[in-house]
């Protein structure tokens, strides 16, 4: 079984500051790895897939990169609205996946 | 546009079950599977399983086996969950998502709340 952690568990930061989290994942996942943002009483939103591919409609602002067991989701200049939890997911141990515990970006 | 539309909250005692519907719209519903994740409140998000929508085959999480059915209706696009045995800890909000296998996924329910009280 693939275990994904991330960290940090919180990152503070202030709207306009770069967000770098990181996911690492206890096997190698090749590059099918995926970012998503959930906002409270939301649903996961996806935003990269891929390790380093953006989904349809996300802003440049977001970009992924890493593969094997280590990878990072940056946020480039933090909006209002980017506040919210980040998931991280491997898809590449089929018939299983695993979701890291989150990463939940607040304002500082 | 893809939609999936789940049922509506549910609460339910310890020892019952309970069945989640997922109906989807806007694309070819025997063209995707269907995967159901879990989120326990203030935690993280959780797979429970995937059920193709062309030929029935699942795969579902180990600590669940036994417990859990996924079934679909093709007549109607709809993908289900059943839940057995419930207990405490199975209290969560419930997402169907298209697709599974090595994708990620684009398009979520709206999620269903399943609470197991007592």
């Amino acid at each position: 079984e693939i275990v994904m952690t991330q960290s940090p568990a919180t990152l503070s930061v202030s709207p306009g500051e770069r967000a770098t989290l990181s996911c690492r994942a206890s096997q190698s996942v090749s590059s099918n790895l995926a970012w998503y943002q959930q906002k409270p009483g939301q649903a996961p939103r996806l935003l990269i897939y891929g390790a380093s591919t953006r989904a349809t409609g996300i802003p440049a602002r977001f970009s992924g990169s890493g593969s094997g067991t280590e990878f990072t989701l940056t946020i480039s200049s933090l909006q209002s609205e980017d506040f919210a939890v980040y998931y991280c997911q491997q898809y590449n141990n089929w018939p299983s996946w695993a979701f890291g515990q989150g990463t939940k970006v607040e304002i500082k | 546009q893809v939609q999936l539309v789940q049922s509506g909250a549910e609460v339910k005692k310890p020892g019952a079950s309970v069945k989640v519907s997922c109906k989807a719209s806007g694309y070819t519903f025997t063209s995707y599977g269907i995967s159901w994740v879990r989120q326990a409140p203030g935690q993280g998000l959780e797979w429970m399983g995937w059920i193709s929508a062309y030929n029935g085959n699942t795969n579902y999480a180990q600590k669940l086996q036994g417990r859990v059915t996924m079934t679909t209706d093709t007549s109607t696009s709809t993908a289900y969950m059943e839940l057995r045995s419930l207990r405490s800890d199975d209290t969560a909000v419930y997402y169907c998502a298209r697709g599974g296998g090595d994708t990620a996924v684009a398009y979520w329910g709206q999620g269903t709340l399943v609470t197991v009280s007592s």
